[in-house]
């Protein structure tokens, strides 16, 4: 099955700095890779993914890059904000009719003003 | 994005009483919807998939009997944790499925303690 290891687990940065957290999947056949947002107590919140047909994608602030030849995939947060401060989950999945999410650990993210 | 809703938010009760957590997408058909399961500072266990109208398919080392699963309408997916204990204490979390269940939207989650 798929394996989906992330890293750090905790990240802290300078309110304006940027952030980078990177993960790595098994399952060559993955080809769904969405990034969620969790801050305290709350669900998971979608907030970018990328499919393996495209490299990168950037939504303002967010971006996403994928390298399919060595199954890692980075979420890169610019500008960072004190907002910004969550937990951040990787997944992997095979993609439509697949339908299993393969989570990463997690990144604990802090953002000091 | 799709909106999940989840009732009830909290939940406190005694060991060996079951409980219900209702889960609902509110502007889209959920012909199939997730439900997870979070301890403290972990990720995300999927414990089952349902879809409406048939069965749930449990993930390896869920009980089914244990923990029942209701997608009886294209809204509405239920959990009944079932005599219930400590251990079962945590964050339950339900998602929408779309686009052949790749796009999940997650609902708030339900933390249950069990006394």
């Amino acid at each position: 099955g798929e394996n989906v290891e992330q890293h750090p687990s905790t990240l802290s940065v300078q309110e304006g700095d940027s952030a980078v957290i990177k993960c790595t999947y098994s399952d060559s056949a993955s080809n769904y890779f969405p990034w969620y947002k969790q801050e305290l107590g709350k669900g998971p919140q979608l907030i970018i993914d990328i499919r393996s047909n495209v490299g990168e994608k950037k939504d303002q602030r967010i971006a996403v890059t994928l390298n399919k030849t060595a199954k890692h995939f980075s979420l890169h947060i610019t500008e960072t904000q004190p907002e910004d401060s969550a937990v951040y989950f990787c997944a992997a999945c095979r993609g439509t009719g697949a339908n299993n999410l393969f989570f990463g650990t997690g990144t604990r993210l802090t953002v000091i003003p | 994005g799709a909106v999940v809703s989840q009732h009830p938010s909290r939940v406190i009760c005694k060991s060996g009483t079951s409980v219900k957590i209702e889960c609902r997408s509110l502007d889209f058909q959920a012909t199939t919807m997730f439900w997870y399961r979070q301890f403290p500072k972990q990720s995300l266990m999927l414990m089952a998939t349902s879809n409406e109208g048939s069965k749930a398919t449990y993930e390896q080392g869920v009980e089914k009997d244990k923990f029942l699963i209701n997608h009886a309408s294209l809204t509405l997916s239920t959990l009944t944790v079932t005599s219930a204990h400590p251990e079962d204490s945590s964050f339950y979390i339900c998602s929408l499925g779309l686009a052949g269940g790749e796009t999940q939207y997650f609902g708030p989650g339900t933390r249950l303690l069990v006394l």
